[in-house]
């Protein structure tokens, strides 16, 4: 089946560990994106990629990093430098041109304990 | 920052009846998507409407966008309890096709 995966579903963390959120696509895409979510609240992006080997920072990406090594693979990095990571991350893909829409995976949640 | 933002923030109707959300936004855009958020899930998207188009149906969506207001619509006709869900309204502008959320409206339908 086509589509875009996150891993982990669930993920807990202890302060000042960094941990890193899987986003794989099968669906041929040239952009990826990650946003974060918090409760009762909209998307804000962190990062976004168009391009293999390339990736801009978006509205919120301090205490984040990425990679884009693979056209299928987009993993986010949430660092110790991240005050408040505790919320639920999303990853979406799109082919990254005008008028086309963007496919989402069904999101990783992280809790700091 | 956020481009999008929906009115009502909260929406409960009984089923059959009619929903209507409105988005506006502040800039220009080349289109205007809306997606759905079941609780703790992806994003789907449910339709796209260009800057040029004023409106746009899909089943039982009616999307209308009005580019002088920067302002849009979407009607969800005779709803049913699994439109239960929220709705965010999303811009994409420049070239780099990044989507600028909104932060969503939460539409109950009671059966």
């Amino acid at each position: 089946d086509g589509g875009i995966t996150q891993s982990p579903k669930y993920l807990f963390r202890k302060e000042g560990q960094n941990v890193t959120l899987s986003c794989e696509q099968n669906l041929n895409h040239d952009a990826m994106y990650w946003y974060r979510q918090d409760p009762g609240q909209g998307l804000r992006l962190i990062y976004y990629s168009q391009i293999v080997n390339d990736f801009q920072k978006g509205d919120i990406a301090e205490g984040y990093s990425v990679s884009r090594e693979k056209k299928e693979s987009f993993p986010l990095t949430v660092t110790s430098a991240q005050k408040n990571p505790t919320a639920f991350y999303l990853c979406a893909s799109s082919r990254g041109r005008v008028d086309t829409e963007a496919f989402f995976g069904q999101g990783t949640r992280l809790t700091v304990v | 920052s956020q481009q999008g933002e929906e009115d009502p923030q909260a929406l409960s109707i009984q089923e059959g009846e009619n929903a209507t959300m409105n988005c506006s936004y502040k800039t220009s855009i080349n289109n205007l998507q809306w997606y759905r958020q079941n609780s703790g899930r992806g994003l789907v998207h449910l339709i796209l409407i260009r800057s040029n188009e004023r409106e746009k149906h899909s089943g039982r969506l009616r999307v209308t966008l009005d580019t002088s207001k920067k302002s849009s619509s979407l009607l969800i006709t005779a709803s049913r309890a699994a439109d239960t869900a929220s709705y965010f309204c999303a811009t994409d502008k420049g070239s780099n096709y990044k989507l600028t959320f909104g932060k969503g409206t939460l539409l109950t339908v009671n059966p």
